[in-house]
């Protein structure tokens, strides 16, 4: 079965600091890899995927996400955090191949906290 | 371009009645999705849509809820005889075929009294 966990409820950084969100998977065949943002009452935004290539992803708004096959886990990071990303990222997988349709497996959400 | 917007925003409804909610994806887009996010939690699968071919509704959780979808345009998900569980955020998405990104709409914040 596919599953996507992120291990952390709630990241904290300071403004100006490195922020990494962590999100490890588990699929059967070669994973779609996505990450998401939410706003407090706003729908979720896309900010990257991976879905083959180069191991390192970039995104919107600054955001980079490292495939490693070997470890299954796909974290976000962003070399500087602002306050403005502060808000709820969801990971999300689903596998690619006959018989799988479009459909995502989410993880649970990490709360972002980023401080001025 | 316009993106996926869904109507009502916001739905409270007494325990027992149908509430139908609805979905107008982006244009063009084959592929749509329901989901349910309750408070605090993750998404949760619904139902998926993809051009003509019959819809993936492993995710449903019980017979009270249906979805349609006419070609590759609007999509009404409906939930009969409302729970208090089901009270919850209802997010509807789209994408160009089904291996790509998702965009999000707004969603439908459904309370059941």
């Amino acid at each position: 079965a596919q599953s996507v966990a992120q291990p952390e409820d709630q990241v904290n950084v300071a403004e100006g600091n490195p922020l990494t969100v962590k999100c490890t998977y588990s699929v059967s065949g070669n994973p779609y890899l996505f990450w998401y943002v939410q706003y407090p009452n706003r729908g979720l935004q896309f900010l990257l995927k991976y879905i083959t290539g180069d191991n390192l992803v970039k995104g919107s708004y600054g955001f980079e996400a490292e495939f490693n096959k070997s470890q299954t886990s796909f974290h976000l990071k962003k070399p500087s955090a602002l306050v403005s990303d502060s808000a709820l990222y969801f990971c999300a997988v689903r596998a690619y191949g006959s018989g799988n349709t479009g459909k995502l497996i989410f993880g649970q959400g990490t709360t972002l906290q980023v401080k001025p | 371009g316009a993106g996926v917007s869904q109507s009502p925003s916001n739905k409270v409804t007494e325990k027992g009645k149908d509430v139908e909610l609805r979905c107008d994806p982006i244009s063009g887009h084959t592929a749509l999705y329901w989901y349910r996010q309750r408070l605090g939690q993750g998404l949760e699968f619904l139902i998926y849509f993809q051009g003509n071919s019959a819809p993936d509704k492993s995710g449903l959780p019980s017979d009270r809820f249906s979805a349609e979808r006419t070609g590759e345009s609007v999509s009404t998900l409906t939930i009969q005889r409302t729970q208090q569980e089901d009270s919850a955020v209802y997010l509807c998405a789209s994408s160009l075929r089904g291996i790509n990104e998702q965009f999000f709409g707004p969603g439908t914040r459904l309370t059941v009294l």
